[in-house]
């Protein structure tokens, strides 16, 4: 049980163009999910808190406009990167959290490869 | 603000070998701390954790410890094997926004 999926695994995108990343809890109802940023020999980051029905909350320095997240359903939350750049090229992790749990007993997704060409 | 230290960075080790990771925190007010394995490109998986009020947590050949006064904890593999190849990250937990604040990890490699 609590499985977690992301879509895509890897992304190659232009400079410029928006790239959406889904994640998805398979098994059960999420009502937090997070979104976690890592770089090469760096620490995961938390970029942001997505509940579902409401607006996310984003980390201090985490840019809103430029990493929008939506999260529609109990199953699912999506992180847009609008007019990518090469900075922004990283490895982009989604975790969820099952009702009645912690916070910090999260399940997370494979990860997202993104490339900003 | 929590920071996590893990050392080394790097750890080469022989198959069968038994193997220490180190992991530092500043800010012993945690609420909890978690042992995580990363394969190259992926997720992450959890392997222990370990409620403040506890020293340690065992699962098959893994054994995390945590001297939270101190600010440490130290997993501890035994008869390390080739499958056990993977970033290790530790992460705490605060009391009051709960949180994971994560360590840069430990790549690891067992060689056969």
């Amino acid at each position: 049980g609590a499985v977690v999926s992301q879509h895509p695994s890897r992304v190659i995108c232009k400079s410029g163009t928006s790239v959406k990343i889904e994640c998805r809890s398979l098994d059960f109802q999420a009502t937090t999910m997070f979104w976690y940023r890592q770089f090469p020999k760096k620490s995961l980051m938390l970029m942001a808190t997505s509940n579902e029905g409401s607006k996310a909350t984003y980390e201090q320095g985490v840019e809103k406009d430029k990493f929008l997240i939506n999260h529609a359903s109990l199953t699912l939350s999506t992180l847009t990167v609008t007019s990518a750049h090469p900075e922004d090229s990283s490895f982009y992790i989604c975790s969820a959290q099952s009702p009645g749990e912690r916070t910090d007993t999260q399940y997370f997704g494979p990860g997202t490869r993104l490339t900003v060409l | 603000k929590q920071e996590v230290t893990q050392i080394p960075a790097a750890l080469s080790v022989p198959e069968g070998e038994n193997l220490v990771l180190n992991c530092s925190f500043t800010d012993s007010a945690i609420y909890n701390l978690q042992w995580f394995r990363q394969d190259p490109g992926k997720g992450l998986t959890s392997l222990l954790l370990i409620q403040s009020s506890q020293r340690e947590q065992t699962s098959g050949r893994l054994n995390a410890s945590l001297d939270k006064s101190s600010g440490r904890s130290t997993l501890y593999i035994a008869a390390s094997q080739p499958g056990d190849s993977a970033t290790y990250l530790c992460a705490v937990s605060q009391g009051g926004s709960e949180k994971l604040v994560f360590g840069k990890g430990t790549k690891l490699t067992v060689n056969p």
